[in-house]
């Protein structure tokens, strides 16, 4: 079985640029979330998808984040424009139902380097 | 928001000694999970503890949760090379997310 995919592994940018980050989760996963991690921290949710659904994004900077799983698959996450506080590591994650009985299966991440 | 937090913040052992590290956290929780992070990688799920165990093994890690003292140990006996990463306790928020605390770095030297 695949995990979940992420591309790109890593992404360097200037600042005010845009970035996009993809998201591949585990087949049949209804559950996907994306997390931010800074240099020696625990990832922080920055939002939790329930199929096609955005059901807690209020730990979205939505003046310059935004993301979308608009078949309840793959997901985007967007920055625009990135600053220089945006550099660390974004996670994704699935999992097969919103139980926080259920474990998260994690990617590898997409580390953003911003200039 | 509730948070767990790890201690000690880094840990360094010899191979095949025991390696213990602890979370606290603040509120009442449905369960807490443990994580490890090899580096430059994704977390790996590694145990789920209930609020209502109060021990939990699997192969070389015992995790333990006190829920009165709002904490929890996870326990790596014999400990390898390979152990070396960051552990994190992840605690459910009484809803569908968790919150993970900042992690605890363990290195195994050979």
């Amino acid at each position: 079985e695949a995990g979940v995919v992420q591309s790109p592994r890593y992404k360097i940018i200037e600042k005010k640029q845009p970035v996009a980050f993809w998201c591949n989760p585990i087949s049949g996963h209804n559950t996907l979330y994306w997390y931010l991690q800074n240099l020696g921290q625990g990832p922080e949710l920055l939002i939790r998808y329930e199929n096609e659904e955005a059901v807690d994004d209020s730990q979205l900077p939505k003046d310059r984040f935004s993301a979308e799983r608009l078949k309840g698959v793959d997901s985007t996450l967007k920055i625009q424009p990135a600053e220089l506080g945006d550099s660390a590591v974004y996670l994704c994650a699935s999992s097969s139902s919103p139980s926080s009985y259920n474990e998260q299966f994690f990617g590898p991440g997409t580390r953003l380097t911003v200039l | 928001s509730q948070q767990g937090e790890e201690d000690p913040q880094a840990l360094s052992i010899q191979e095949g000694e025991n390696a213990t590290m602890n979370c606290s956290y603040k509120t009442s929780i449905n369960n807490l999970q443990w994580y490890r992070q090899n580096s430059g990688r994704g977390l790996v799920h590694l145990i789920l503890i209930r609020s209502n165990e109060r021990e939990k093994h699997s192969g070389r890690l015992r995790v333990t949760l006190d829920t009165s003292k709002k904490s929890s140990s996870l326990l790596i006996t014999a400990s390898r090379a390979a152990d070396t990463a960051s552990y994190f306790c992840a605690t459910d928020d009484y809803g569908q997310n968790f919150v993970f605390g900042p992690g605890t770095r363990l290195s195994v030297l050979p």
